[in-house]
């Protein structure tokens, strides 16, 4: 069965430092892989998708970057972090045919 | 632009009670609809995919229909439980996205 993990659960960085944010799936095969941000009382934002290996598109511009560098893993990062990144990162994976969208179990990233 | 509206914003009913949750999209285009349960502090559980050609979709108490024509999906969850107190999102996929509504925060009362 394919699962997909995620980690950290929590994180609290101060303004300015890195982040670096992990997802694999397990299962699968050339997965569609997917960074989403919830913040506080706001709804979900997809922040990139990818459809391959080194393949990232970007939804909306911002202090965030992901890279592929494997079929089934997919990297958030940061050079700088900023007060107004701290949110809950989710990641997502998804096949082409339509079998719908499996969500990891979430990051709560707090800057301060 | 794809917009998914969810109404109510927040529901409590007590216990045993039939709960209807709304969904509405501005797009009828979609590829299928997708509900989503999420706990405080939790990821998100899927319940429910539509596909487009589809009507409706059953899974034990739960019950989502889908009017494309509309614009229009509807959560049923039978006799409710207070397990069933959360979020409930729904998503509606267009090509590689995902767009969410605001969500339904649902408390069932003992």
């Amino acid at each position: 069965s394919q699962t997909i993990h995620q980690w950290p659960a929590t994180l609290v960085q101060p303004v300015g430092s890195p982040l670096s944010l992990e997802c694999t799936v397990e299962g699968t095969s050339n997965p569609n892989l997917y960074w989403y941000r919830q913040a506080a009382g706001r709804g979900l934002q997809l922040l990139f998708y990818s459809v391959g290996i080194g393949q990232i598109s970007s939804e909306v511009p911002q202090n965030l970057s992901a890279s592929r560098p494997q079929d089934r893993q997919f990297i958030l990062s940061s050079k700088k972090l900023l007060l107004s990144d701290s949110g809950f990162y989710l990641c997502a994976w998804s096949v082409i045919g339509g079998y719908g969208y499996t969500f990891g179990s979430g990051t709560r990233l707090t800057v301060v | 632009k794809q917009e998914v509206t969810q109404i109510p914003a927040a529901l409590s009913v007590p216990e045993g009670e039939n709960l209807v949750l709304n969904c509405s999209f501005t797009d009828s285009a979609i590829y299928n609809l997708q509900w989503f349960r999420q706990d405080p502090g939790k990821g998100l559980t899927s319940l429910l995919l539509i596909q487009s050609s589809q009507r409706e979709q059953t899974s034990g108490r739960l019950n989502a229909s889908l009017d494309k024509s509309s614009g229009r999906s509807t959560l049923y969850i039978a006799a409710s439980q207070p397990g069933d107190s959360a979020t409930y999102l729904c998503a509606v996929v267009e090509g590689y996205k995902l767009s969410f509504g605001a969500g339904t925060t649902v408390t069932v009362r003992a």
